[in-house]
């Protein structure tokens, strides 16, 4: 298994230009999942999703959309680019949303917005 | 409000000597906590969780770590710490707040262990 696969590794934008971060997952997860790290702070919780076709806000869902069309693919879209959104994004997946599951990350995506 | 805190930005310890990485947490409710490590340019792998149970944990890669209701603590530790131990750990606890159907967690900032031949 290839486990959770994310592209690009990196990523330069200028503000207000759009672009979509790839993620993909090939354990049969329902439940997946993008987080951004940022210095000094831990993951924090963007979009998530528990199910094809079922999608929900995290806790800083501002200036993102998520889709899942598909159990195994579920991309991150930034609509207009800004400074504040540079920072390492992260996917995750994984089996069921109760905590004796744990989550599988991906290897992130590093995104400057200039 | 919920919260983890690691109080130590980095950790160094020479190789073979015990390691500790500390993590506090705060939550209304019985706790579920994690340990994740990250590996330079990889993602978090999980380390291990307690859930409920025994208050030592054992996890991969020789780590374990110990649960403390009462200080409200959950300590990584390792007896004998590897130059490949080297990474960032994450301490996590389930956002019990989080109405969403999902299994959120409140990460900590991490800290970076630093082990020295």
């Amino acid at each position: 298994n290839a486990g959770v696969t994310q592209t690009p590794k990196f990523q330069v934008l200028k503000t207000g230009q759009s672009m979509t971060l790839q993620c993909a997952q090939d354990m049969n997860h329902e439940y997946m999942s993008w987080y951004r790290q940022d210095p000094g702070m831990g993951l924090r919780l963007i979009h998530y999703s528990v199910g094809a076709g079922i999608t929900d806000q995290g806790e800083v869902p501002n200036g993102y959309n998520v889709s899942r069309s598909t159990t195994e693919d579920f991309p991150l879209r930034l609509l207009s680019a800004a400074p504040s959104q540079t920072s390492v994004y992260f996917c995750a997946s994984s089996y069921d949303r109760g905590p004796l599951y744990e989550q599988y990350f991906g290897p992130g995506t590093r995104l400057t917005v200039t | 409000a919920q919260s983890v805190a690691q109080p130590e930005d980095q950790v160094n310890v020479a190789e073979g000597n015990p390691l500790t990485v500390k993590c506090t947490y705060s939550v209304s409710g019985n706790p579920y906590l994690f340990w994740y490590v990250q590996y330079p340019n990889r993602g978090l792998q999980f380390l291990l969780k307690y859930i409920t149970g025994d208050n030592l944990v054992k996890g991969s890669y020789g780590f374990e770590a110990e649960f403390n209701k009462s200080q409200t603590s959950f300590h990584l530790k390792k007896p004998s710490a590897l130059v490949s131990d080297s990474a960032l750990y994450f301490c996590a606890v389930r956002d019990l707040s989080f109405s969403g159907g999902y299994n959120k967690l409140i990460f900590g900032a991490g800290t970076r262990l630093a082990v020295h031949p």
